[in-house]
């Protein structure tokens, strides 16, 4: 079947730091990532759209200055989130799916918290 | 735009009894796909339903949804509630894009 892995799931990182994160898919090519933060109201916020061989597309209010977006294959992608602040706060899901299929598989999320 | 409306943030309802979770969207589209989420406590949101055909009823784990494009709808029922599925619960219609309801919470008493 088709998973998801995402790590680290929790990190605690003092404010002004950065945090990696990273996604890999199992079972299937995932020729699409769509990084996602959940707000605390559970909202989901669609912060970019990687897709193998084009550009990645950012969201209003989400640049790639602040989450660089690595999708090197089709297995695996990385975003890291540079100079964490409050702001940043929250639960960090990566979801993925393949060229064929509209299937959105998420990851199991990196909860990012500042200090 | 495309957008997707899930008019209750909270649902309660009691063991045993129906419930029913409201899902609405507009599409500029003609090929999409539906799908209802689930998502636990501490845990990543799951595919719980999923279709793409017009007025078929699609079914898993005892929920059911029906594609209305008439009305632009993909209720979500199920005719017993049980304890175990309280939790998190968006619509999402996929094209190119993927739009997320903003979740109804789920919560089923004894």
């Amino acid at each position: 079947g088709a998973l998801v892995y995402q790590y680290p799931r929790r990190t605690i990182c003092k404010s002004g730091t950065s945090m990696r994160m990273e996604c890999q898919a199992v079972g299937f090519q995932a020729t699409s990532v769509a990084w996602y933060r959940q707000s605390p109201q559970k909202t989901f916020e669609l912060i970019a759209l990687s897709t193998v061989n084009s550009a990645i597309k950012y969201e209003q209010n989400f640049t790639q200055e602040k989450f660089p977006i690595s999708h090197p294959n089709l297995s695996f992608s990385s975003m890291t989130v540079l100079n964490a602040y409050l702001e940043d706060r929250g639960l960090y899901l990566c979801g993925a799916r393949q060229y064929s299929g509209n299937t959105l598989y998420f990851g199991e999320g990196s909860r990012l918290i500042v200090v | 735009g495309d957008s997707v409306t899930q008019t209750e943030g909270l649902v309660t309802v009691t063991e045993g009894l129906p419930v029913k979770l409201n899902c609405t969207y507009q599409t500029t589209y003609l090929t999409i796909a539906f799908f209802w989420y689930v998502q636990y406590l501490n845990e990543a949101p799951q595919v719980l339903l999923k279709s793409s055909t017009d007025n078929k009823r699609t079914e898993h784990q005892g929920f059911h949804a029906t594609l209305h494009k008439s009305s632009s709808s993909f209720h979500l029922q199920k005719s017993s509630a049980q304890l175990s599925d309280s939790a998190l619960y968006y619509c999402v219609h996929s094209n190119n894009r993927i739009f997320f309801g903003d979740g109804t919470q789920l919560v089923v008493k004894p």
